[in-house]
């Protein structure tokens, strides 16, 4: 089942701005973390924040988690047409991604040039 | 790190057939997992594939629909069997090399279209 729930299912911007999706789930994690698919295709892997750890970064994203209100954001800086694609965060639940990931519904990202 | 070859990346079935989707990893890993992707949604656990045991599925899939071989820890399959349109996805698969960081990889997914 599902567990995370990403607001907003679409966003439009443009290029230059800043995007923040939302993210919020509903059980205890292990950690939690954020995917780019673009096109349907494969999906690729953008960063990783565990439950102990409330912010990260990594070069134009910025990841915040707050495990009481079960929730994360993710924040992309000056906005790219290369960052058009939708976006998911997965949980893991267990620990050791044993039983696989839970994604959320996603955000679908539009970069207007 | 680790790279999937996934395929195929596209077919076109007619009902009642069977599709088999071929996952190679460049490296060695126990954990691999097979998604499904319905249009415009979200992935979906269909089961955990690990070497030297049996696959694990998620409640709402069967192995009789969706069998899986794990034969060694570079190679699996997962067989769509008996299509129906409702079929109709992207199926993903993707491994777990590191079990402290947990990241996953995916293979580039094959999009089905039952007709």
């Amino acid at each position: 089942s599902q567990q995370g729930e990403e607001d907003p299912q679409a966003l439009s911007i443009q290029e230059g701005e800043n995007a923040t999706m939302n993210c919020s789930y509903k059980t205890s994690i292990n950690n939690l973390q954020w995917y780019r698919q673009n096109s349907g295709r494969g999906l690729v892997h953008l960063i990783l924040i565990r439950s102990n750890e409330r912010e990260k970064h990594s070069g134009r994203l910025r990841v915040t988690l707050d495990t009481s209100k079960k929730s994360s954001s993710l924040l992309i800086t000056a906005s790219r047409a290369a960052d058009t694609a939708s976006y998911f965060c997965a949980t893991d639940d267990s620990g050791g991604g044993a039983d696989g990931l839970t994604f959320g519904k996603g955000t679908h990202l539009i970069i207007q040039p | 790190s680790a790279v999937i070859s996934q395929k195929p990346s596209r077919d076109i079935c007619q009902r009642g057939t069977s599709l088999t989707i071929q996952c190679q990893v460049d490296s060695q890993v126990t954990m691999m997992f097979w998604y499904r992707q319905q249009p415009g949604q979200s992935l979906t656990l269909i089961a955990t594939a690990n070497q030297g045991s049996e696959a694990t599925y998620e409640s709402g899939f069967v192995i009789d629909k969706f069998p899986i071989s794990r034969p060694n820890l570079t190679f699996s399959t997962l067989t769509v069997s008996n299509m129906s349109p409702e079929d109709s996805s992207i199926y993903l698969c993707s491994v777990v090399p590191d079990r402290v960081n947990t990241e996953a990889f995916f293979g580039q997914g094959t999009r089905l279209t039952v007709v």
